[in-house]
């Protein structure tokens, strides 16, 4: 596609639900990233994948979240039994491998609550 | 030491004014940099690299980097009130395409 498309935009749900996150990176884009950004803070980073795995997964805050990529493309990233304090806005962005890389292109997000 | 460290701010400067935003980072850094923009309730976008040591320019903003002081910034000139965003410096990890960013430094520019 054009851009980066992540779905759902807004996610409302309840303590102790699982949700998942989809993001559809730009087409040919190897690198994939997911980050959160919780209300006036940084991105803070969960991980990446190059192709369909995953180099770094340091920085998913527990157990109960996980991320998939397959066929090179599409990512979701899940998480369990969450928490108030999952609550944020989720970001994916991708990117190209070698020359270029680094140079992020953001989806618009997901915004989760957790009530 | 956080890898990627910034002033929240808010820095806030006239119109027409130079911004300069700065950022400082870790040896577990590599050489590789990137000044992302953010406005409020958009996601961010990248509106400069670096990867040498010195300057960089492009239209109205100048990236500088020094890696003797392992700080790298970024100078705005002729601050438009459009200008008013928050400014994310972000930096690959290693040798790896981990990329890390710091907190953000908020910019608001009066007209």
């Amino acid at each position: 596609g054009a851009g980066v498309s992540q779905s759902p935009s807004n996610k409302v749900t309840e303590k102790g639900k699982d949700v998942e996150l989809r993001c559809d990176p730009i087409s040919g884009h190897t690198a994939l990233y997911w980050y959160r950004q919780s209300l006036g803070q940084g991105l803070e980073f969960l991980i990446y994948f190059q192709g369909n795995s995953a180099p770094d997964k340091s920085g998913l805050p527990s157990d109960r979240f996980s991320a998939e990529r397959t066929g090179g493309s599409v990512s979701t990233l899940t998480i369990q039994r969450t928490q108030q304090e999952d609550s944020a806005v989720y970001l994916c962005a991708s990117s190209l491998l070698g020359p270029g890389a680094n140079v992020l292109t953001f989806g618009a997000g997901s915004r989760l609550t957790v009530l | 030491q956080k890898e990627v460290e910034q002033n929240s701010g808010p820095l806030s400067v006239p119109e027409g004014a130079i911004a300069s935003l700065n950022c400082t980072y870790s040896d577990r850094v590599s050489q590789s940099f990137f000044w992302y923009r953010q406005y409020s309730g958009k996601s961010p976008e990248l509106i400069m690299s670096i990867y040498s040591n010195g300057d960089k320019e492009d239209g109205r903003f100048t990236a500088q980097l020094n890696k003797a002081s392992q700080y790298v910034s970024l100078l705005i000139r002729d601050s438009q009130p459009s200008d008013s965003a928050t400014y994310l410096c972000a930096a690959s990890m290693d040798s790896s395409y981990k990329l890390i960013f710091g907190s953000g430094t908020r910019l608001l520019v009066r007209p």
